[in-house]
């Protein structure tokens, strides 16, 4: 069965980079069918698309980062990445990893459990 | 970008009701629409795709309905395990876009 797993600090000072990892298991993350993304939730709120990496390292980020954001795939690992430049409280959420679904329908069928990340000094 | 807004933002509701949320898009999203369930501390799970597709493993329970700017998400008999927050997601222009969330509670 296909599982999920942020891993990452949880507090991140202002101005600093936040770096997350999602770890996939039981499934390649190499497969061609899907892409994989990160996804928020500020506390209390609703959420967010941050983002999309492919297989082959193709990217989509949410124009709101305003260029802050990366994601990247390592194979070799069967992980994924996201790093977010510049953070302020604003970016304090849950962040979660997901997988999404190849075709047009773009939906996430696949969630890690999310991690909170706290942006503070 | 499309907003999403939903209705209601919170309804009270009863074991075997029949509940009905709906999503409305600022422009067409075709049936380009998905709905996830969340539970408080849990990631959301998926419900339904592309408007009215039951995702593998949900309850028949659950059905979805809609086209273009207007969608439903309905349950046809409340269970306990359903009490949580639906949103809707339009995947048909990026960004995709959430809805606020309806809260599902007794």
């Amino acid at each position: 069965q296909l599982q999920l797993q942020e891993s990452g600090p949880g507090l991140v000072k202002p101005s600093e980079t936040l770096s997350l990892t999602c770890s996939v298991s039981g499934g390649s993350i190499s497969s061609g069918n899907y892409y994989w993304g990160w996804i928020r939730q500020p506390p209390e709120k609703g959420l967010e698309w941050i983002g999309t990496v492919s297989f082959n390292g193709a990217t989509y980020y949410n124009p709101s980062l305003k260029s802050r954001g990366s994601i990247s795939v390592d194979m070799s690992k069967n992980q994924f990445s996201l790093n977010l430049s510049s953070v302020t409280a604003a970016d304090t959420a849950v962040y979660y990893c997901a997988r999404v679904s190849g075709d047009e329908y773009n939906r996430a069928d696949h969630w890690g459990q999310g991690t909170l990340v706290t942006v503070s000094s | 970008d499309i907003q999403m807004t939903q209705s209601p933002s919170s309804l009270s509701a009863s074991v075997g009701d029949r509940v009905t949320i709906t999503c409305r898009a600022s422009q067409s999203s075709s049936r380009y629409l998905n709905w996830y369930q969340q539970k408080p501390g849990k990631a959301p799970k998926l419900l339904i795709y592309a408007a009215s597709s039951l995702q593998s493993g949900v309850p028949s329970r659950f059905s979805g309905s809609g086209s273009g700017t207007h969608f439903s998400l309905t349950i046809s008999s409340l269970q306990p395990e359903d009490f949580a927050t639906y949103y809707c997601q339009q995947s048909y222009n990026t960004p995709f876009t959430f809805g606020p969330g309806t809260k599902v509670d007794i």
